[in-house]
Order: C-alpha cells, then sequence, then structure tokens
C-alpha cells in the first residue's frame, strides 16, 4: 500500500524566516517518484518537483530545497527566506512504481507566511 | 507554456441531476487523470485513462461516474446523479509519456457545488 503523512496541518512563519515542511512515506515498491505540489489560495496544483527513488541527490532551485533520505522514508521540503507570496497548501505526493500510476497525496501543510 | 483546462470553473447543480466536466489536455499528452478534492481535504486520485480505456480506477469511481474522449482534445469526467457528498474540486490532469518525462500537470479546476 502506498500512504503519504504530512504531520504538520498548520505552519506560521514570519517573512525571511526559513521553515521546512515534512513528508514522510510508505511503499513497498522498490522503484516510486516522489513529488511536491503547492495549491496557493487560488486553487490550483502547481507541480514543484518530482524525485526518483534511485536518486537520492538532495535538490535547490533558488530558496526550495528537498531532501531525500530512503533510510528515514523521509522527503522533506525547506524553504529558505520565506516570502508573503509562499503562503499556501504544500501537498507531498508518492507514485508506485508505474510511471504513469496514479498519485497518492498526503493531506498537506497549509503555511503561511506573515510580514 | 501548454497547460491543462478545465471548464467550467464553477457548477453548481441539484442533487440527482447530472454533470459533465470538461478538461482540455496539454495536446501532446496520452495519458489522462482526474482528481478530487473534498473541502479542506487531501486530493483523491479517481480514475485514469489512456488509448480509449480506463487504466486504473478508485474506489470513489463507482457507477455514477465515467469518462470519455470524445473527440481528439476534450476529456470528460460525468457524474450521472449528484448527491451532496460530490461537492468537490475536480482536477484533470494529463502526462506525456513519450520523453521519458512523467510528471503529471494539473488543470486549475472545477468547483463543483451539488445542493
Amino acid at each position: 500500500a502506498q500512504k503519504v503523512t504530512q504531520a504538520q496541518t498548520e505552519i506560521s512563519v514570519v517573512e525571511k524566516e526559513d521553515v521546512t515542511l515534512d513528508c514522510v512515506y510508505e511503499t513497498r515498491d522498490t522503484t516510486y517518484y516522489l513529488f511536491w505540489y503547492k495549491q496557493p489560495p487560488s486553487g490550483e496544483l502547481v507541480f514543484l518537483i518530482r524525485r526518483n527513488s534511485f536518486d537520492e541527490q538532495n535538490e535547490i532551485s533558488g530558496r526550495y530545497s528537498w531532501n531525500f533520505q530512503k533510510s528515514t522514508s523521509s522527503f522533506n521540503f525547506t524553504i529558505t527566506a520565506s516570502q508573503v507570496v509562499d503562503s499556501a497548501v504544500y501537498f507531498c505526493a508518492l507514485r508506485g512504481g508505474s510511471t504513469l500510476g496514479r498519485l497518492y497525496f498526503g493531506r498537506g501543510t497549509q503555511l503561511t507566511v506573515w510580514p | 507554456e501548454p497547460e491543462v483546462t478545465q471548464t467550467p470553473s464553477h457548477q453548481v447543480t441539484q442533487m440527482g441531476q447530472e454533470v459533465i466536466l470538461r478538461c482540455v489536455p496539454i495536446s501532446n499528452h496520452l495519458y489522462f487523470y482526474w482528481y478530487r478534492q473534498i473541502l479542506g481535504q487531501k486530493v483523491e486520485f479517481l480514475v485514469s485513462f489512456y488509448n480509449n480505456e480506463i487504466s486504473e480506477k478508485s474506489e470513489i469511481f463507482d457507477d455514477q461516474f465515467s469518462v470519455e474522449r470524445p473527440d481528439g482534445s476534450n476529456f470528460t469526467l460525468k457524474i450521472r446523479s449528484t448527491k451532496l457528498e460530490d461537492s468537490a474540486m475536480y482536477f484533470c490532469a494529463s502526462s506525456e509519456i513519450s520523453s521519458g518525462v512523467y510528471e503529471q500537470y494539473f488543470g486549475p479546476g472545477t468547483r463543483l457545488t451539488v445542493t
């Protein structure tokens, strides 16, 4: 079975603070894919990143960075120097071995960045 | 940049009525999906569609639901007899399969309200 847990329901920070969103996953597949999506107040789902299970390199994109650790089944997302525009719900998602299979989403973390 | 589009953005219907939600996937994508998100909850998979047939469906996708690709560009989700609990945001997604990149790109969603 595939499962994604985002234990943090809501996080509030003040602008310029760093914030880490946690994601823990469960899967029996040896090959799998992990994703982060952003859902701003307007409601759409914006793709942020995909990580393959065989690639544990961490990734940085501007103020965003992702830490993938297979040993702890975690795929955490850090925003450095947060901005008000980062306020959104962030979803972690998992796809099992099939490259075109369904996504399993976590419950999301509501991030609010205060000015 | 190509994007998935969905119409209408908001649909209000009475319980028991049929609704059709429409999606235009990205033009060179061949794999299509419907997901839904009940307000404040996680995004849930409904169905995937490839080569004019359903590839996978979830337990939510019962006989009240159907999908169709009526022409070369549209992908529709029909709910035959809506229930109050069908009120949700419905997202269409599409994926390219030829380039080895399998991200699911989501449309902006249709908010369905059943009264």
